[in-house]
């Protein structure tokens, strides 16, 4: 069965500085994974997903991902953080749901993101 | 930006009750799901539904637990004897078809409180 684990349950970073989020996976097949990204109230947005081709996928609000299928990561990295970022973020693996051709998502626990001025 | 609303934010109930949780998927979406996440834990897959059936659902899916899209808007998710371990945010979603690539949008949740 496909797993996600978040290692970082929470990380303080101060604005303006650099951010990795780390993600690794297990899935028996091609993995399809996602980044969202809750704001308190909000529901879950997706911030960027990778299926195929370039492993360095580039998402919304100045966000990307590197998939390394050697190290079963996905990690998130932000060059720049501003104060806006402060949120939960999920790493989550799709596994198909046959016959019918969508997926289901598998979350990991969370990262939960500070800023500091 | 079209976006998938939930109500109630908020439900209080007690042990054994009935509850409905409602959701208004993205108009032209044709699938559905529900996810839900105790405190602390993971956000776990429930269920997803397209063409009026259940397509998938997890262990977590008892009979306790049905789905329903009532008319052409709504998609509703009854729990029918609540348990002090339902107790949890339960998220609702849905993506415009049914292809791998295709994105889920999540409400902001419902956070129900089983006393």
């Amino acid at each position: 069965a496909q797993s996600v684990t978040q290692p970082d349950i929470h990380i303080t970073v101060s604005e303006g500085a650099s951010l990795e989020l780390r993600c690794n996976y297990s899935y028996g097949a091609t993995p399809y994974l996602f980044w969202y990204v809750q704001s308190p109230g909000q529901g879950l947005q997706l911030l960027l997903k990778y299926f195929s081709g370039d492993t360095l996928v580039q998402g919304i609000k100045g966000f990307e991902a590197e998939f390394k299928r050697s190290q079963s990561s996905f990690n998130l990295r932000k060059p720049s953080v501003h104060w806006s970022d402060a949120a939960e973020y999920f790493c989550a693996v799709g596994a198909l749901i046959s016959n019918f051709g969508n997926e289901k998502l598998t979350f990991g626990t969370g990262t939960r993101l500070t800023i500091i001025p | 930006e079209p976006e998938v609303t939930q109500t109630p934010s908020h439900q209080v109930t007690q042990m054994g009750q009935e509850v409905i949780l409602r959701c208004v998927p993205i108009s032209n979406h044709l699938y559905f799901y529900w996810y839900r996440q105790i405190l602390g834990q993971k956000v776990e897959f429930l269920v997803s539904f397209y063409n009026n059936e259940i397509s998938e659902k997890s262990e977590i899916f008892d009979d306790q637990f049905s789905v329903e899209r009532p008319d052409g808007s709504n998609f509703t998710l009854k729990i029918r004897s609540t348990k002090l371990e339902d107790s949890a945010m339960y998220f609702c979603a849905s993506s415009e078809s049914g292809g791998r690539q295709e994105t889920q949008y999540f409400g902001p949740g419902t956070r129900l409180l089983v006393l």
